[in-house]
């Protein structure tokens, strides 16, 4: 067990709802990246927060949004939810030191499907 | 960018046997960190080993063993002593130095079979 909370474990939403996936960080750490993961396909990366703000995007339209709260919790909200969306949502946290030999230690992930 | 390939098709693993499993990447980063994770059914991901790119000695953690070839740009994970608890997908994933944004392959299958 790595310590990071996902909730919730499944979510059922129809085309054009929005959702809000929550993360909950391992002790110390104060960065969260979170990944979609498509049946089928390794993890994408999504977006990071490091303190709170945000610190680096990949190849995600702005109706994927996030924050991150004091206590480095995280949230990731999907607008205008599209059929695609549907995916296993995993959310990673580390201790953010700036060097690349971070580990980061995965939640058990969030499964939507948008129908 | 990042590219991390895993082609092999599902593998069947004899219990007690030693698989292993491919991982190619391309880079144009001259330092970086590859990781090998494992996905269960359940789905979290969970951390098995790490190599850095400067590494000289290839990283070993318990039963899991990286085969790293930086010439070759290839980091294949040894799993000696297979168990049936090792039934699970497998992802390489790497990330350059500093921005710690794992980039993954699409994962091997192994089955493991008593």
């Amino acid at each position: 067990e790595t310590g990071v909370t996902q909730s919730p474990t499944h979510l059922i939403k129809t085309r054009g709802q929005q959702v809000t996936l929550r993360c909950s960080s391992q002790s110390g750490h104060n960065t969260v990246s979170w990944y979609q993961q498509a049946l089928g396909q390794g993890p994408q990366f999504i977006f990071q927060y490091y303190r709170e703000e945000e610190n680096g995007r990949g190849n995600f339209p702005p109706r994927f949004s996030g924050l991150q709260f004091p206590n480095y919790s995280s949230e990731l909200n999907v607008n205008a939810l599209e059929l695609d969306d549907s995916a296993l949502y995993l959310c990673a946290t580390h201790t953010g030191r700036e060097n690349f030999q971070e580990t980061q230690y995965f939640g058990p992930g969030t499964r939507l499907l948008v129908l | 960018a990042q590219k991390i390939t895993q082609t092999q098709p599902g593998m069947f693993v004899q219990e007690k046997e030693a698989v292993t499993l491919d991982c190619t990447y391309d880079t144009s980063d001259q330092s970086y960190g590859l990781f090998w994770y494992k996905q269960p059914s359940s789905g979290e991901m969970i951390f098995l080993i790490y190599q850095g790119s400067y590494d000289e000695q290839n990283a070993t953690e318990g039963r899991y063993s990286l085969n790293f070839q930086k010439a070759r740009k290839s980091a294949n994970l040894v799993i000696s002593a297979s168990q049936l608890g090792d039934s699970a997908m497998y992802f390489c994933a790497m990330t350059p130095y500093g921005n710690n944004r794992l980039a993954f392959g699409k994962g091997n299958q192994v089955v493991v079979i008593p």
